[in-house]
């Protein structure tokens, strides 16, 4: 594997349903970030992790949770999420804090 | 709030042309300028940046140019191919050590035309 790879590439739950999105990075790199991509609007940051420490929660509901085990893995846990919140669920690594992200190719969430 | 936008939604141009995609940005403070681009299926890819002292900076194929007296950021993608049809984006970092903070703006998706 190259690069930075998400799974499920695709991925439908109920409102009630509890999921998770995987994301892993082979660049080496100590900093990771959760972006969400909804139809029509910019794409939004939710998370940063550096060096596994949490280092932004971009106002988001307590309904997302990230984890980050270790600097080349990233979680995004789900629970009872309402259908806006369907959407491409995008993951990016960068060595330290750095605009020079690299994108993985995303998780499409549906919420039903 | 601050945002960054995206003045034409969708571009067309035939093979071989040079095409520009447009951004107006409003936060005069940011450090960085970025154009992403992003296919179908995929996430967005890293074209080029710029630093907000600069005016221009080219790349391969591709020269970003920046005005920051109307806040204005462009692309320039020299004689375009099918390859180059996607979704641009361009986004604008924060200040000082929030640089990774990106705020994008909403795309243009760029088609070519055989």
């Amino acid at each position: 594997e190259t690069g930075v790879t998400q799974t499920p590439r695709h991925l439908v739950m109920g409102m009630t349903n509890k999921k998770s999105l995987k994301c892993e990075q082979h660049l080496g790199h100590n900093a990771m970030y959760w972006y969400k991509q909804s139809a029509k609007k910019p794409l939004e940051l939710m998370f940063v992790y550096s060096l596994e420490e949490r280092v932004e929660n971009n106002s988001v509901p307590s309904r997302f949770s990230p984890e980050c085990p270790n600097s080349s893995h990233l979680f995004l846990h789900l629970h009872t999420l309402q259908p806006e919140d369907s959407a491409l669920y995008l993951c990016a690594s960068s060595q330290g804090l750095a605009v020079s992200q690299f994108f993985g190719p995303g998780t499409r969430l549906t919420v039903l | 709030g601050e945002s960054v936008g995206l003045h034409l939604p969708t571009l067309s141009v035939q093979e071989g042309d040079n095409s520009i995609i447009n951004c107006a940005y409003s936060n005069s403070a940011s450090d960085y300028f970025i154009w992403y681009k992003q296919e179908s299926g995929k996430g967005p890819q890293f074209i080029i940046d710029i630093r907000s002292n600069m005016d221009k900076r080219q790349g391969q194929r591709v020269t970003v140019l920046l005005n920051k007296t109307v806040k204005h950021l462009s692309l320039q993608i020299a004689a375009t191919q099918p390859g180059d049809s996607a979704v641009y984006f361009c986004a604008e970092t924060g200040s000082g050590g929030s640089n990774y903070k990106l705020t994008f703006g909403k795309g243009t998706l760029l088609t070519v035309n055989p």
